[in-house]
């Protein structure tokens, strides 16, 4: 099956840093990255669409200076969180979906970032 | 906004035991996925409906799809600590471009 690999799986920084998390679909072409942030015990709510080449789609109240996306290849989108505090604090989880007609209707995730703002 | 309710939100019970999570919404989909998803790690895919009234089994876990396609219910028989999770419906809205709404969650615990 595909293959989504997210990098880091936990990151620790001091507040007011910036970080950054990757996100590459390892066997196949992502043409869409979505991605999601996750308290515990909690749902995944949608941040952003990012389609190839162009600009995100943020979700109502997510702000987009503040988490900037950037999918500028089919295999690789990244989330920066600029200007990091204890707030932003979470789990950041991206998911892929393909261009093959036989993947159309499915998203492959990754395993997921914890963030930890100091 | 497309919000898909689960009920119930957290359940403990004993192996052994059945049981049923529902996710619910006034919204029609174009298929429904069910997660499972273990703290620290990405959701896993279990199983997509994609017709009204369609039944799907894997093992001992049941899938169904309304016949509206707006709900769905995840029926776990003789369940295990292996079962223990966060278990997470998503809905594929109709021309929604992959875009998954994720229902708001049923943390299940199983205990020996």
């Amino acid at each position: 099956g595909a293959v989504v690999s997210q990098h880091p799986s936990w990151v620790i920084c001091k507040s007011g840093t910036s970080v950054k998390i990757e996100c590459r679909s390892l066997d196949f072409q992502a043409t869409t990255m979505f991605w999601y942030r996750q308290f515990p015990k909690q749902s995944l709510m949608l941040m952003a669409t990012s389609n190839e080449g162009s600009k995100a789609t943020y979700e109502q109240g997510v702000e987009k200076d503040k988490f900037l996306i950037n999918h500028a290849s089919l295999t690789l989108s990244t989330l920066t969180v600029t200007s990091a505090h204890p707030e932003d604090s979470s789990f950041y989880i991206c998911s892929a979906s393909g261009n093959r007609l036989q993947l159309t209707e499915k998203l492959f995730f990754g395993s997921g970032t914890q963030l930890s703002v100091l | 906004t497309q919000l898909l309710e689960q009920s119930p939100q957290f359940l403990s019970i004993q192996e052994g035991e059945n049981l049923t999570v529902y996710c619910n919404s006034s919204s029609v989909f174009s298929s429904l996925q069910w997660y499972r998803q273990e703290p620290g790690e990405g959701p896993v895919l279990l199983v997509t409906v994609v017709t009204g009234g369609e039944v799907k089994k894997l093992k001992r876990l049941t899938f169904q799809f309304g016949d509206a396609r707006k709900d769905s219910s995840l029926h776990i028989t003789a369940a295990q600590p292996g079962d223990t999770g966060l278990y997470l419906c998503a809905g594929m809205a109709t021309g929604g471009g992959n875009k998954l709404t994720f229902g708001t969650g049923t943390q299940l615990k199983v205990e020996l």
